[in-house]
């Protein structure tokens, strides 16, 4: 089946502890992103990647950190997470590539900081 | 740099009304217009999307959205709403290969019963 797989599905942590948010995609897509969600904020960005090796801060990119070393994976890094990083945080692929190029959401990850 | 704007923050209908969100982009490209619809505690999935062709097109559940190219234009149709569409829809933008996705703020509809 194809799917976009984030991991955990929620996680609580202290201020300060290093965390990595899993997400994979089995459809061979080469652009990936995240965003989190806060209410009344919509969806920003956070940083995207157009292929392998190739990332770009999104909209809102402090306090994070990705990489992207395999075409299917594209976790994401809080090296020292803060209280304002409590979110629902999704990430999502695409091929980029006519019809079949709109975003495929993986299932949210949502993320306590205390 | 591309932007969306989405006009109304919350809407508030009744069952059986019509529906029509604005969605409004800046972008000089040749664009991919999409509508993504998350119900609550889910994820964005996709509603209906447009590449080329019949500026009219129609998405799942009875949603339609027209592509409007002179007013950088992609509403958000349904000519009557139920309970089960209560949610936010997200309007987005792509300019094509290589291009990044730019999301509109949101708009949440809540239906009445």
């Amino acid at each position: 089946e194809a799917q976009v797989t984030q991991n955990p599905r929620y996680l609580i942590t202290v201020t300060g502890k290093k965390l990595t948010v899993t997400c994979s995609q089995n459809m061979n897509h080469e652009y990936m992103s995240w965003y989190r969600q806060d209410p009344g904020l919509g969806l920003r960005q956070i940083y995207y990647s157009m292929n392998v090796e190739v990332t770009d801060k999104g909209d809102v990119p402090e306090g994070y950190k990705v990489s992207r070393k395999e075409k299917r994976n594209f976790p994401l890094i809080l090296e020292s997470p803060s209280p304002n990083q409590t979110s629902l945080y999704f990430c999502a692929s695409s091929p980029l590539q006519g019809p079949n190029s709109p975003l495929h959401f993986g299932n949210g990850t949502r993320l306590t900081v205390t | 740099a591309q932007s969306v704007s989405q006009h109304n923050h919350h809407v508030i209908l009744s069952e059986a009304a019509s529906l029509e969100l604005g969605c409004n982009y800046s972008y000089g490209g040749t664009v991919n217009l999409f509508w993504y619809v998350q119900y609550p505690g889910q994820h964005l999935q996709l509603l209906l999307k447009y590449f080329s062709g019949d500026p009219l097109v129609k998405g799942i559940k009875g949603f339609e959205a027209e592509f409007i190219k002179s007013k950088f234009s992609f509403n958000l149709r349904k000519p009557s709403v139920q309970w089960s569409d209560t949610a936010e829809y997200f309007c987005a933008v792509n300019g094509g290969y290589g291009q990044n996705f730019v999301f509109g703020p949101g708009t949440r509809l809540s239906v009445l019963p």
